[in-house]
């Protein structure tokens, strides 16, 4: 079993909707959890980066981690052709600790 | 970009010939991480370094071994390149707060 779990999708969704972005772990050690967006043939960059427990939002986009069930998501409001890309979430357990990747959930926002 | 530049970004080789790939930072962060990304993976972790001449393993270190003698210089060394490491090869950098920045990325095809 993998340590971060995450569905590859494709995931299509029309332009304006909601999109929910979910990862699973198994390590209750993670403290760090990051979501990064990839375009096709670029490097990942860095959308959210949340320590612990909680929510963060930044504009449109708003991260949630629950470490009582082990489980991360990435909600996209008002989504737009843009957003379309490939989602990788991460997690670290220490500072400076190496990151741990989910295998990343291609979504494509239909206009 | 966050000053990270991955040379060469294109690289075609035979089986059983060494191959090097540099990454080269400007952000004097202290850690620089070498990942491979295939279909279905992710990003998985090669190596990564956390000083000068500082280095260790990560998940999939097998046939690959790294240098780092300076700062801002991190290389990743195939000693005797096979199929199974066509890749695409992502260097990455952190000051340790668990952030990882990453470069454009190197594809890499051994034939």
């Amino acid at each position: 079993q993998k340590e971060v779990e995450q569905d590859p999708g494709p995931l299509s969704v029309p332009e304006g909707a909601i999109v929910s972005l979910n990862c699973t772990y198994s390590n209750s050690a993670f403290q760090y959890f990051m979501w990064y967006r990839q375009y096709s043939r670029k490097g990942p960059e860095l959308l959210m980066y949340t320590y612990s427990s909680g929510n963060k939002e930044d504009g449109r986009f708003t991260a949630q981690v629950d470490k009582s069930s082990k489980y991360i998501s990435l909600f996209i409001r008002d989504s737009q052709p843009s957003d379309s890309a490939t989602y990788l979430c991460a997690m670290s357990g220490e500072y400076g600790n190496k990151l741990v990747f989910g295998a990343g959930t291609i979504l494509r926002v239909k206009s | 970009d966050a000053g990270i530049t991955q040379s060469p970004r294109h690289k075609v080789t035979e089986t059983g010939t060494p191959v090097t790939l540099r990454c080269h930072q400007t952000e004097n962060h202290r850690y620089m991480y070498w990942y491979r990304q295939d279909p279905g993976h992710g990003l998985r972790l090669i190596h990564y370094s956390y000083g000068v001449k500082d280095t260790d393993k990560g998940e999939v270190s097998d046939g690959y071994s790294v240098s780092r003698s300076k700062t801002e210089d991190f290389l990743l060394t195939l000693e005797s390149a096979t199929s199974s490491q066509t890749s695409v090869y992502f260097c990455a950098i952190s000051e340790g707060t668990s952030e990882a920045f990453f470069g454009q990325g190197t594809r890499l095809t051994v034939v």
